[in-house]
């Protein structure tokens, strides 16, 4: 069983406002990454992180910034929220460095809704 | 860019039949192919993973096909339970973006019982 985490799991939030998306894990995996998923959409890769002091933007563009100081911990930020980033975000991380044989671990993701 | 296709978007069975997912993708230079299960409100569930040099994997009464050649996978659920309506996604590994997945839009499976 994974152990990966997100807070919080729902948020309405103002137009606006800063805000955190907080994602841990207990595995101690390197590979970190943050997606959106749309109401009936696929899953778009938005951030990505090697490692401590590794970050790395997606294909999806994103207004919102990432940072990774601590290994089992990949926080996600909006300065400044917007109706557009009303969405689904689903972190997820890896083990190892075999991308062939090694499945990604997903939290149970924040559903975000920006008035 | 690799584009995955997942077909059909929606789908809706009785109990107890066997039942096909199709998965194809653009891209055939994959590491592996993952099939997920996603149940509302929740994360993703990993169900079976192939690696680029397989075949097919078996897990219960899930089996998951794939040939990389033509861009193809399936997923065969066997004896259909209304435990397994849930969407099912499909997403292979490439070597960009830190070896991330990318995703089809889903096939959403309703068993009635």
């Amino acid at each position: 069983e994974a152990d990966i985490y997100q807070t919080p799991r729902y948020l309405v939030i103002g137009t606006g406002k800063k805000i955190t998306l907080e994602c841990s894990q207990t595995m101690g995996h390197d590979k970190m990454y943050w997606y959106q998923q749309d109401p009936g959409m696929e899953l778009h890769l938005i951030h990505y992180s090697y490692g401590v002091n590794s970050t790395e933007k997606g294909d999806l563009s994103s207004e919102s910034t990432v940072s990774r100081i601590r290994t089992e911990h990949f926080p996600l930020t909006l300065e400044s929220a917007r109706p557009s980033h009303t969405s689904q975000y689903l972190c997820a991380s890896k083990e190892g460095d075999s991308p062939y044989q090694e499945t990604q671990y997903f939290g149970p993701g924040t559903r975000l809704l920006v008035l | 860019k690799q584009e995955v296709t997942q077909i059909p978007a929606a789908l809706s069975v009785p109990e107890g039949e066997n039942l096909v997912l199709n998965c194809s993708f653009t891209d055939s230079a994959i590491y592996n192919l993952q099939w997920f299960r996603q149940d509302p409100g929740k994360g993703l569930t990993s169900l079976l993973l192939i690696q680029s040099s397989q075949r097919e994997q078996t897990s219960g009464r899930l089996n998951a096909s794939l040939d990389k050649s033509s861009g193809r996978s399936t997923l065969y659920i066997a004896a259909s339970q209304p435990g397994d309506s849930a969407t099912y996604l499909c997403a292979v590994t490439n070597s960009n973006s830190g070896y991330a997945l990318n995703f089809g839009k889903g096939t959403s499976l309703l068993v009635t019982p």
